[in-house]
This record gives structure tokens, C-alpha cells and sequence, in this order.
């Protein structure tokens, strides 16, 4: 496994409060990605980063914020946590790509917001 | 607008049936095609990607610019090959990816 960690593993949370998911590699690739994963729609990403400090949206950003400021870490925050927001969050990495272009994937952290 | 479409949930065979995992995609630019695995109680990981033309654990895929599609067959399927797979286009360093597809291959 390429080295990517995600913390918490797994995280019950109740409504209205906020959550922090943190992703860490060691791989000092430029791209961080974040997505999360619900039956019927896949991998949908959330935000992405190409670089520290630089960050955009994804499609499903609403209610979500990113930080970057360091090349290992990506961080993914629900300011506010909803119960639509319940699903398993998966950080990616990728190279600069070309040819050889493969996104990286994290363990997944399973978040429950009740 | 770019997407990628895998019609089935779920495909169930038994062992040694052939497999075709069906994937289309809409995309204006040239395509760069991927398929991504995850077996149970693993990370998701690259199976193979059509820029390559390789075979990997039996599978293959080709890239069909007519038809947009990207299906991925195995001639004859394995117990082990029972995940989630799921069909990714490349646009610009990002990924979309379908929904997925459960295949169970039964004994």
C-alpha cells in the first residue's frame, strides 16, 4: 500500500457538531484528493488539492471545507455535521500523472452522524 | 459535462462463466479510462488502465471511442474476483467514477 493513513478510522458523531478527518502521506505526491462513498453513486468527490494551500471543489462540496498546509497533510471538516453526511470518506493521492497516472487510496474512515 | 455509467449493481456468475462488467462514458476530450478494484475489507486499488492495453489477474478492457464504452471481461471468472468494481474517467488530475458494480461469483 502506497503510504496514505486516515484518522479517525471510524467516528460516531451527533447532529450539529463539527468533525475533523485528517490524511496523511508519505508518498510527497502534489494532488490530495477526498471523496466519499454511499451505494448507488460511487466515489464522488468532495474537494481536491494540487498543491499546500491550494484547494478547489469537488461535486459534492456543500458542507464540507479542506485545509492544506503541508504537503503530507489534507484535512476534511464538517463544520456542521448532518445526517445526510453518514458515509465512508476515502483521501486519494496521485503524482503529477502522465502516462502512468493512478490515484492512490486511503483505509476509508466510516463516519456516523446521528 | 463528464460521467461515467455502470448499468448494473450487481452481476452474479458462477465460477468459470465468462464476466463483462459494462461501463460508458460521456466525455468531449480524448479519454483516459481506468478500472479501479476493492475487495473486501481492502483499499480500493488500480486493476488496469486502457492507456496500457494490459491484462491484469485475467482481466482486460478495451476502449471503444464509437460506442464510449469501456467494458471489462474475463473469460472465465474466479471466486477471488468477487469485489466492487468501479469504471473512472481522467479529466484534467481528478477522477469521476461510476457507481460501481458488485460481482459475486459463486461456487
Amino acid at each position: 500500500d502506497a503510504g496514505i493513513t486516515q484518522s479517525p478510522r471510524h467516528k460516531v458523531t451527533e447532529t450539529g457538531t463539527p468533525v475533523t478527518l485528517r490524511c496523511h502521506q508519505t508518498e510527497n505526491h502534489r494532488y490530495m484528493y477526498w471523496y466519499r462513498q454511499d451505494p448507488g453513486h460511487g466515489l464522488r468527490l468532495i474537494h481536491y488539492s494540487y498543491g499546500v494551500k491550494d484547494t478547489d471543489k469537488g461535486e459534492v462540496s456543500d458542507g464540507y471545507s479542506v485545509s492544506r498546509s503541508k504537503t503530507e497533510d489534507f484535512l476534511l471538516t464538517l463544520e456542521s455535521a448532518t445526517s445526510s453526511q453518514t458515509s465512508v470518506y476515502f483521501c486519494a493521492i496521485s503524482g503529477s500523472g502522465g502516462g502512468t497516472y493512478e490515484q492512490y487510496f486511503g483505509p476509508g474512515t466510516r463516519l456516523t452522524v446521528t | 459535462a463528464q460521467r461515467v455509467t455502470q448499468p448494473e449493481k450487481l452481476l452474479s456468475v458462477f465460477k468459470g462463466a465468462p464476466v463483462e462488467l459494462k461501463c460508458n462514458y460521456s466525455y468531449s476530450g480524448s479519454p483516459e479510462l481506468f478500472w479501479y478494484v476493492q475487495y473486501s475489507r481492502q483499499r480500493l486499488q488500480l486493476l488496469l488502465r486502457h492507456i496500457s492495453r494490459e491484462s491484469i489477474k485475467g482481466f482486460t478492457a478495451d476502449l471503444n471511442k464509437g460506442e464510449t464504452s469501456f467494458h471489462l471481461k474475463k473469460p472465465f471468472a474466479q471466486e477471488e474476483d468477487s469485489a466492487m468494481y468501479y469504471c473512472a474517467l481522467k479529466y484534467g488530475n481528478k477522477l469521476v467514477f461510476g457507481a460501481g458494480t458488485i460481482l459475486r461469483v459463486k461456487s
